[in-house]
């Protein structure tokens, strides 16, 4: 199984809703990233896990919060959200904890409204 | 900040000839890879080059990368309507649990029947 799911695809929540996303993959990966898109942007790294320890937040703000439960899983916990976050939230994966030694694998993203 | 820096920033081409893909960067890299996302989906992973390589094939991607003028470059040989999407190069930098991979702006590249 070398696929990531992402749920759910789409969501839209108001700026006081709590919500989350959820990553997960079976491929035995012992890296597991977020990455925040906006449309006609490269992707921008937001939280590294390795060993299902947060090794690397890239200065996110606290509305955003990880969680990593299990090596398999990993969530993203989103509260009092501003509209400009909106966006495409890709989970990825990838082999070992050395995040860049190897390939990653991406999930097919949660589009992100916020009204 | 992005690292990687593709050109041009689009391509259009005919259905069967190639396209050539350049990717320039700043720092020391322990690699570089190059991914493909159609619109609006996730990046899949194309090829993945070491700092101690030079060119890299796979199917029909060619990749090289010369470390002296901190650039890579992705041939795509016979294209088909279906090469169609935003291609990124990716450089992978940093030691341990700091390393990471940080994207360029991406490519559109549109192949015409």
């Amino acid at each position: 199984d070398t696929e990531v799911t992402q749920t759910p695809k789409h969501l839209v929540m108001g700026m006081t809703n709590k919500k989350s996303l959820k990553c997960e993959q079976h491929m035995g990966h012992r890296a597991m990233y977020w990455y925040k898109q906006k449309a006609k942007k490269p992707p921008e790294l937001m939280f590294v896990y390795s060993y299902e320890k947060l090794s690397i937040n890239e200065s996110v703000p606290s509305r955003f919060s990880p969680e990593c439960p299990n090596s398999s899983l990993l969530n993203l916990h989103l509260h009092a959200l501003q509209p400009e976050d909106s966006a495409l939230y890709l989970c990825a994966s990838s082999h070992q904890g050395l995040a860049t030694s190897y390939e990653q694998y991406f999930g097919p993203g949660t589009r992100l409204t916020v009204t | 900040s992005q690292q990687g820096e593709e050109d041009p920033q689009a391509l259009s081409i005919q259905e069967g000839e190639n396209a050539t893909m350049n990717c320039s960067y700043k720092t020391s890299i322990n690699n570089l890879q190059w991914y493909r996302q159609n619109s609006g989906r996730g990046l899949v992973h194309l090829i993945l080059i070491r700092s101690n390589e030079r060119e890299k094939h796979s199917g029909r991607l060619r990749v090289t990368l010369d470390t002296s003028k901190k650039s890579s470059s992705l041939l795509i040989t016979a294209s088909r309507a279906a090469d169609t999407a935003s291609y990124f190069c990716a450089t992978a930098g940093g030691t341990g649990a700091n390393s990471k991979l940080t994207f360029g702006k991406g490519i559109t590249l549109s192949v015409r029947p």
